[in-house]
């Protein structure tokens, strides 16, 4: 089975910090995805990856940044959080097979709470 | 306007009953369209592929009507275990990686 794993289920940081969210994925899916899920907005992509240092802005990616230096690892940054950042993050990864229209299999998620 | 759209429910049926949940999506060019389920404070999971042809697994059908670009589950005999929200996905090539769009989510409860 697939298995994407996030480094934390449950984080609580402070206006300002930095935070740092691990996805790693056991498949070596080529395609690596962060989404924000929020009540009445539902997933929202922020930055996706096809490959080794290879990144692209989706819908929402100012506050964010993100980095790929293995394959199997996909990282997500807020250089400085805020309080507007405070949600749940979802990394996903798909196979380059089906040209990117495949199923997506997501970690468990990583709830953020910013104060 | 929304590129998917779901009616966000909730619905809320007894054991045993039908439901069939609805979504439609913008974009021609889309596809290949999918139903993730997803439980409460959960990741979404695959519930099922959607195709032209219909498909059903178990309780479960899927329908794709790309004239109308609209897309249906329909859950048949429900199931206390089938309280959730699905998620309509709609994907298509026009990335490096593909592009997944998601509806909002439609809530499904079931009571005994």
């Amino acid at each position: 089975d697939v298995k994407v794993t996030q480094s934390s289920r449950y984080l609580v940081k402070r206006t300002g910090e930095k935070v740092f969210l691990e996805c790693v994925q056991d498949m070596d899916h080529e395609n690596m995805f962060w989404y924000r899920q929020d009540p009445g907005l539902g997933l929202r992509l922020i930055y996706f990856s096809y490959d080794v240092k290879m990144k692209e802005k989706g819908d929402i990616p100012e506050g964010y940044s993100v980095s790929r230096e293995k394959k199997e690892r996909f990282s997500l940054i807020l250089e400085s959080a805020s309080t507007n950042q405070t949600s749940m993050y979802l990394c996903a990864s798909r196979p380059l097979a089906g040209g990117g229209t495949g199923e997506l299999f997501f970690g468990e998620g990583s709830r953020l709470t910013v104060l | 306007r929304k590129e998917v759209e779901q009616d966000p429910g909730p619905f809320n049926v007894p054991e045993g009953a039908t439901v069939a949940f609805n979504c439609t999506y913008s974009n021609s060019a889309s596809q290949s369209f999918f139903w993730y389920r997803q439980d409460c404070r959960k990741e979404p999971k695959l519930l099922m592929s959607v195709y032209s042809s219909g498909n059903e697994d178990g309780r479960f059908t899927a329908q794709l009507n790309r004239a109308s670009q609209y897309i249906s589950l329909l859950i048949r005999d429900s199931k206390l275990s089938d309280s959730a929200t699905y998620l309509c996905v709609v994907n298509m090539v026009n990335t490096n990686a593909g592009k997944s769009t998601f509806g909002d989510g439609t809530t499904l409860t079931v009571k005994p």
